[in-house]
């Protein structure tokens, strides 16, 4: 079974400043997609970026960027220029070609500082 | 963007009675919806997962006869907690996916608070 993990379970920032959330996964999967969410204190989940695996080129969203390496198996989110709206629990996520499901992973709590 | 609105965002019942949870699409068609439920600081942990006309497929550990999952419409599925008691009580949000263009994205909506007495 596929999992997804985040390592960093709190992290914090200084406003206008960048920060990288890691994400690792296992799959023996080639072809799946992956996901980053943001869960802000609203608790609604808010896509942020995706990025198909057989695409080599790093997905961008405004600030929002990744790092995809797929041999190691490795999708880091980087912000940029961090704002306080950005201030939230982030989610990795993966789903296989075939899957309908999501898997998440534990979720990285991102405080920005002023 | 895809819209999904769930409903009531917060609900309190007293134990041994059913609350129903819904779950639309307010701009596109589902073909599948999931529910999900969240503890407090964790992540989001998969209840079921519905297609329109079908059963629901339940995780393993979920008990299908105490939440009970309908996806009547391609824009609306329901879940209801039979019988709720207060280990029941937790967020639960549902989220959907397009029927065509998905881009394998789900939509999620904005939760429910249950709180059984």
């Amino acid at each position: 079974a596929q999992t997804v993990t985040q390592s960093q379970p709190e992290m914090s920032v200084q406003e206008a400043e960048t920060v990288t959330l890691s994400c690792t996964y296992d799959t023996s999967e080639s072809d799946y997609y992956l996901f980053w969410y943001k869960q802000p204190p609203s608790r609604q989940m808010i896509l942020v970026i995706r990025q198909e695996a057989y695409k080599q080129q790093n997905a961008t969203e405004n600030r929002f960027s990744v790092n995809f390496q797929k041999a190691a198996k490795s999708f880091s989110l980087k912000i940029s220029d961090s704002q306080l709206g950005d201030a939230a629990m982030y989610f990795c996520a993966y789903k296989g070609q075939g899957a309908q499901k999501l898997v998440f992973g534990q979720g990285t709590r991102l405080t920005i500082n002023p | 963007g895809a819209v999904v609105s769930q409903h009531p965002s917060w609900v309190i019942c007293k134990s041994g009675t059913s609350v129903k949870i819904e779950c639309r699409s307010l701009d596109f068609q589902a073909t599948t919806m999931f529910w999900y439920r969240q503890f407090p600081k964790q992540s989001l942990m998969l209840m079921a997962t519905s297609n329109e006309g079908s059963k629901a497929t339940y995780e393993q550990g979920v008990e299908k006869d105490k939440f009970l999952i309908n996806h009547a419409s391609l824009t609306l599925s329901t879940l209801t907690v039979t019988s709720a008691h207060p280990e029941d009580s937790s967020f639960y949000i549902c989220s959907a996916r397009r029927r065509r263009g998905a881009k394998n994205i789900q939509y999620f909506g904005a939760g429910t608070r249950l709180s059984v007495l």
